[in-house]
């Protein structure tokens, strides 16, 4: 069974940190892509940021792109969203999701349960 | 970037009739759409990948059709567990984006 587990979350002050991890079971980790999307109180999906199985290729959504740092660690079967000069409107649900991406075909088939990162003073 | 355009943004309808929930993007995009349930305080499930292939375990009442830059979701006849938010999301190309979400309620 795949299970995704997100954890780090919390209430930081605007400009700082926070780093979230998904630990990752029931699949072949490092096979796979990885992605994190959020979720703002109220509001719509938005993707954040996605890695590839060897995590030799990143990608960010420019909302997010030079403060975000997306990683993962395969010995670890870990996935890592390290959040820096955090703003109020990064306040989200941030999903972990393993991203299916074969020859035709891609799609986010397992999503964990969120961790809520509120930025607030 | 490829916007992805949902309509309509909420639905009220009654157990039984037929939805149907349209997502246009902003430029082409193949086959490279996809379809999710959100229901409140939960992680968004996925129904549909490939504009028309249903997730293993996901109900037949769901279908989804399209390719290009216009794509259907169809529900034949909603039963009361299928009310809840949908959403479409287009994998071709970064940066991944989704709809903004139809909101099925209960008439």
């Amino acid at each position: 069974e795949v299970q995704l587990l997100e954890s780090g979350g919390g209430l930081v002050q605007p400009g700082g940190s926070l780093r979230l991890s998904c630990a990752a079971s029931g699949f072949t980790f490092s096979s796979n892509a990885m992605s994190w999307v959020r979720q703002a109180p109220g509001k719509g999906l938005e993707w954040v940021s996605a890695i590839s199985g060897s995590g030799g290729s990143t990608y960010y959504a420019d909302s997010v792109k030079g403060r975000f740092t997306i990683s993962r660690d395969n010995s670890k079967n870990t996935l890592s969203l390290q959040l820096n000069s955090l703003r109020a409107e990064d306040t989200a649900v941030y999903y972990c999701v393993k991203f299916t991406a074969a020859t035709g075909t891609r799609f986010f088939d397992y999503w964990g349960q969120g961790a809520l990162v509120t930025v607030s003073s | 970037d490829i916007q992805l355009t949902q309509s309509p943004s909420f639905l009220s309808t009654s157990v039984g009739d037929r939805v149907t929930i349209t997502c246009r993007a902003s430029q082409g995009i193949s086959s490279y759409l996809a379809w999710y349930q959100q229901k409140p305080g939960k992680a968004p499930k996925l129904l549909i990948y490939g504009a028309s292939t249903l997730q293993s375990g996901v109900p037949s009442r769901f279908s989804g059709s399209g390719s290009g830059t216009e794509f259907t979701l169809t529900i034949s006849s909603l039963q009361p567990e299928d009310f809840a938010t949908y959403y479409c999301q287009q994998l071709n190309s970064y940066p991944l984006t989704f709809g903004g979400g139809t909101k099925v309620e209960i008439k």
